[in-house]
């Protein structure tokens, strides 16, 4: 059973630049949330994907945009890139459909690198 | 808003000593609350997680948590540390009487060093 899959492992960019990074949820999962960890910090919340939509998205200007592909795949795009981007940005799935309250656990990938330069 | 705070940035213990990493936790109802792990280059790995009942939750590797309403904390624990126990950890929350917020709120993170 795969578990949740990120790439590219690392990117460096440039100032400016714009990023694409995928996330392959766990098997059976339908939703997919993303998060960015600076260094020494805890993940802060970015948005969440269901059913190709965004569903709540947390403090982060719209340069931060996703997608959520029908086989439940995402992508996490960035553009205007800013050395504060620099970052681990981390995958989250979980399975949300049927479920009445919040208290489901989600499952991380390893993670995308991000140096900005 | 809630929130989330991990009162020590590290934490060491002795291998075969019992450990606690500490977690408190502010939301406007009941939490719901989890912990992960986090090796080096490596993402978040989920340990366990408090939704209702009993106020002790088990978790993976020997590791359990206990949740405390009236200290409004969730600290977890392991009777005895191995040295591969050495990561970082975080606490995490989820508010559920906001319906529209599924993200989990994370605090800064405690490194566990556990010597030989």
């Amino acid at each position: 059973d795969a578990g949740v899959t990120q790439s590219p492992t690392h990117l460096i960019k440039t100032r400016g630049q714009q990023v694409t990074l995928r996330c392959s949820p766990k098997s059976g999962h339908d939703t997919v949330s993303w998060y960015q960890q600076a260094l020494g910090q805890g993940p802060q919340f970015i948005f969440q994907y269901y059913e190709e939509e965004e569903r709540q998205r947390g403090n982060f200007p719209d340069r931060f945009s996703g997608h959520q592909f029908p086989n439940y795949s995402s992508e996490l795009n960035v553009n205007a890139l800013l050395l504060g981007d620099s970052a681990l940005y981390l995958c989250a799935s979980s399975l949300v459909r049927g479920r009445t309250s919040g208290g489901y656990e989600q499952y991380f990938g390893p993670g995308t690198r991000l140096t900005v330069t | 808003a809630q929130s989330v705070a991990q009162p020590e940035d590290q934490v060491n213990v002795a291998e075969g000593n019992p450990l606690t990493v500490k977690c408190t936790y502010s939301v406007s109802g009941n939490p719901y609350l989890f912990w992960y792990v986090q090796y080096p280059n490596r993402g978040l790995q989920f340990l366990l997680k408090y939704i209702t009942g009993d106020n002790l939750v088990k978790g993976s590797y020997g590791f359990e948590a206990e949740f405390n309403k009236s200290q409004t904390s969730f600290h977890l624990k392991k009777p005895s540390a191995l040295v591969s126990d050495s990561a970082l950890y975080f606490c995490a929350v989820r508010d559920p009487t906001d319906t529209g917020r599924r993200a989990l709120t994370f605090g800064s993170g405690t490194r566990l060093q556990v010597q030989p």
